[in-house]
């Protein structure tokens, strides 16, 4: 059973600082998924990767296959950047299913 | 390329009273997930519907929840009886395919409060 933990659970940043969000699961992936929720409740799904890094504005998300380890990266953070980041990974390795495993999400907080 | 639509998007009731929640997936999309995401956690898998056959139902309390997609299109969600335990967001997401690194994409949720 792949297990998620994400650290820190809860952050509060002043804006403009750098922001490092980490993820570590227990077996092996096809990809990842690192998510954004915000107080409303909706998700809206910011990276998808499997190997190295991508990138999307100031949003890097990192991942290290072999350490089972990724991170999410905010640069030059904002307010409006204050939501739950949620990391996720499929329930199987490479099988049919789609399904996720969530983990429990950091809750950041940007102070103006 | 309209999202995933969810609704309603609040609801109270009180325990023992039903409730359904809706979902229209983005059209063309073949996988439809429910989840129920209670506070403080992250959200746990209910049923997996591939077109209108289930695919994993293996954590919906099937005494009290019922799911359904009779066209392979849009579904409901369905509480009856509801307990105090059942106050969560349920979120709705539909990815195209089943395979494990299919991204998928996620409705504003229903967040339901049972008193």
């Amino acid at each position: 059973k792949n297990e998620v933990e994400q650290s820190p659970q809860n952050l509060t940043a002043q804006e403009g600082e750098f922001i490092t969000i980490n993820c570590s699961y227990s077996v092996g992936i096809s990809a990842l998924h690192w998510l954004q929720q915000h107080p409303g409740g909706g998700i809206v799904s910011l990276f998808m990767l499997s190997s190295g890094k991508k990138k999307h504005g100031r949003l890097i998300a990192t991942i290290n296959i072999q350490e089972k380890h990724s991170s999410l990266h905010i640069t030059a953070s904002h307010p409006r950047d204050s939501a739950v980041y949620i990391c996720a990974v499929p329930v199987n390795y490479g099988g049919s299913q789609g399904n996720l495993i969530f983990g429990k999400g950091t809750k950041l907080s940007v102070k103006p | 390329e309209a999202g995933v639509a969810q609704s309603p998007r609040y609801k109270i009731i009180e325990k023992r009273q039903s409730v359904a929640f809706w979902c229209n997936p983005i059209s063309g999309h073949a996988t439809l997930y429910w989840y129920q995401q209670i506070l403080g956690q992250g959200p746990k898998l209910l049923i997996q519907f591939q077109n209108n056959g289930v695919v994993d139902d293996s954590q919906l309390p099937k005494d009290r929840f019922s799911a359904e997609r009779l066209k392979g299109v849009d579904s409901t969600l369905k509480i009856q009886p509801a307990k105090l335990e059942d106050s969560a967001v349920y979120l709705c997401a539909s990815s195209q395919a089943r395979g494990a690194g299919t991204e998928a994409f996620f409705g504003q949720g229903t967040r339901l409060t049972v008193v």
